[in-house]
């Protein structure tokens, strides 16, 4: 069955401090592979995707994401956090052809001043 | 471009009733999912539909139902409320003929069943 793991569900990060969210899936065939963000009272909102090529890609915000195929892993990276990034994180995929966005259960971020 | 707009933002209803929620995608948008959002079950794909017509489906009973327009609005129906209905339930649009695509998502409409 499709899935998507993410391991952290909570995180507490002093500002500056270096980010790394994981996420990993389990699909066959083609996947896409997006991270997107919830801050409080928001709605959820694109961060970045994975379609094909480069598998580093760069989001809003700073964000950046790596595709690593043999590890079925699609982390998500900040290399110095802010306290505006208070937010819960949702890693999702989706099969080539198909408009459903499997979620993983999102990690929470904490960013303390 | 306007984001995907969601009425009613909020509802209160008690269990046995049944709520239509409504969901105004991108212009230009042909395809609405809909999804669940509870604290315990995360967020879970309920339908999908593209040119009124459902193309994805989760596992939701049929108490779960939806319909698109030829406008590309959409509206979803759950009949015979029950308790655990009670979520967040998000509208999402996108381009997508037959390839995946980004999907947007709305504010979201709080159903809460008493």
């Amino acid at each position: 069955a499709q899935s998507v793991s993410q391991h952290n569900h909570h995180v507490i990060l002093s500002e500056a401090a270096s980010l790394e969210l994981g996420c990993n899936y389990s699909y066959g065939g083609t996947v896409n592979l997006f991270w997107y963000v919830q801050y409080p009272g928001q709605h959820l909102q694109l961060l970045l995707k994975y379609f094909s090529g480069d598998p580093l890609v760069k989001g809003i915000k700073g964000f950046e994401a790596e595709f690593i195929k043999s590890k079925f892993s699609f982390n998500l990276r900040k290399p110095s956090v802010q306290w505006s990034d208070t937010a819960e994180y949702f890693c999702a995929a989706m099969n080539t052809g198909f408009q459903k966005l499997v979620f993983g259960t999102g990690t929470r971020l904490l960013v303390s001043p | 471009k306007a984001g995907v707009t969601q009425t009613p933002r909020y509802l209160i209803k008690t269990r046995g009733q049944q709520v239509t929620l409504s969901c105004s995608p991108i212009s230009g948008h042909r395809s609405v999912s809909w999804y669940q959002q509870t604290p315990g079950q995360g967020l879970q794909f309920l339908f999908e539909y593209f040119s009124e017509t459902q193309r994805n489906k989760g596992n939701f009973p049929g108490r779960f139902s939806g319909r698109q327009f030829s406008n590309s609005r959409s509206e979803m129906n759950v009949s015979t409320l029950e308790l655990g209905d009670s979520a967040l339930y998000l509208c999402a649009s996108s381009l997508a003929s037959n390839v995946a695509d980004t999907q947007y998502f709305g504010p979201g409409t709080r159903l809460t069943v008493l």
